[in-house]
């Protein structure tokens, strides 16, 4: 019930196409949903989060669309460009016992030019 | 310095020596985490402070010591560790335990040998 489940585990893109990354989770004390962005050699960054009373959040390029009735979330980055490349993480945590963020496993986008 | 500082950056060791990791925030945050990042695992929390105080021990090996003088310190220290231990280290703080705008180091990559 805790795990957050991530797909695919590497993305190879086009420039200027849309990366489509999906996180599905089990607990429906989640309220919290972030995405992060970690390139090699650094940690990860935290790049846009969503909460559940809202079915999209758009920053840029990146938008979070939101399924509360799926228990599905994904990110989308639109026109990807090559320095958009790196792992992208899916996160969700809960007030609580849910407290903790619990990462998804990561996918590996590559925007080719 | 602004963020949060891991040292050292790399770290080869045998698996009998003792070494310590060491992370610095100046963020004002206080609560402090030490996660471990391992190769298609998702990010595995290991302990949680929340000002100075451990939350969170995630069921992790004792030759795992963690130890938090301030909230602004955070330190792991390493003893008789295995090969399977060989991982990327990430400290993250954040403003309180319910508070999910983790900031992450850029971690510690530790070598087993």
């Amino acid at each position: 019930q805790q795990q957050v489940k991530q797909s695919p585990q590497s993305l190879i893109v086009q420039k200027g196409g849309i990366s489509i990354i999906n996180c599905a989770y089990e607990n429906t004390a989640f309220d919290y949903f972030p995405w992060y962005q970690q390139f090699p050699g650094k940690g990860p960054a935290l790049l846009i989060a969503i909460r559940p009373d809202v079915s999209e959040k758009k920053e840029g390029r990146f938008t979070i669309s939101f399924n509360k009735s799926a228990k599905q979330f994904s990110l989308h980055i639109m026109d990807s460009q090559p320095g958009d490349s790196a792992t992208y993480f899916c996160a969700a945590s809960g007030f609580g016992a849910t407290n903790k963020l619990i990462f998804g496993t990561g996918t590996l986008l590559a925007v080719q030019p | 310095e602004t963020g949060v500082t891991q040292t050292p950056r790399h770290l080869v060791m045998g698996m009998t020596n003792k070494k310590s990791l060491k992370c610095e925030q100046h963020l004002g945050h206080n609560a402090m985490y030490w996660y471990k990042q391992s190769a298609k695992k998702p990010l595995e929390l290991m302990f949680v402070y929340n000002f100075k105080e451990q939350t969170e021990n995630n069921s992790v090996p004792s030759r795992f010591s963690p130890e938090c003088p301030n909230s602004s310190h955070l330190f792991l220290h390493l003893h008789t560790l295995q090969p399977e231990d060989s991982a990327l280290y990430l400290c993250a703080s954040s403003q309180d335990f319910t508070n999910y705008g983790y900031t992450f180091g850029s971690g510690t990559r530790l070598t087993v040998v």
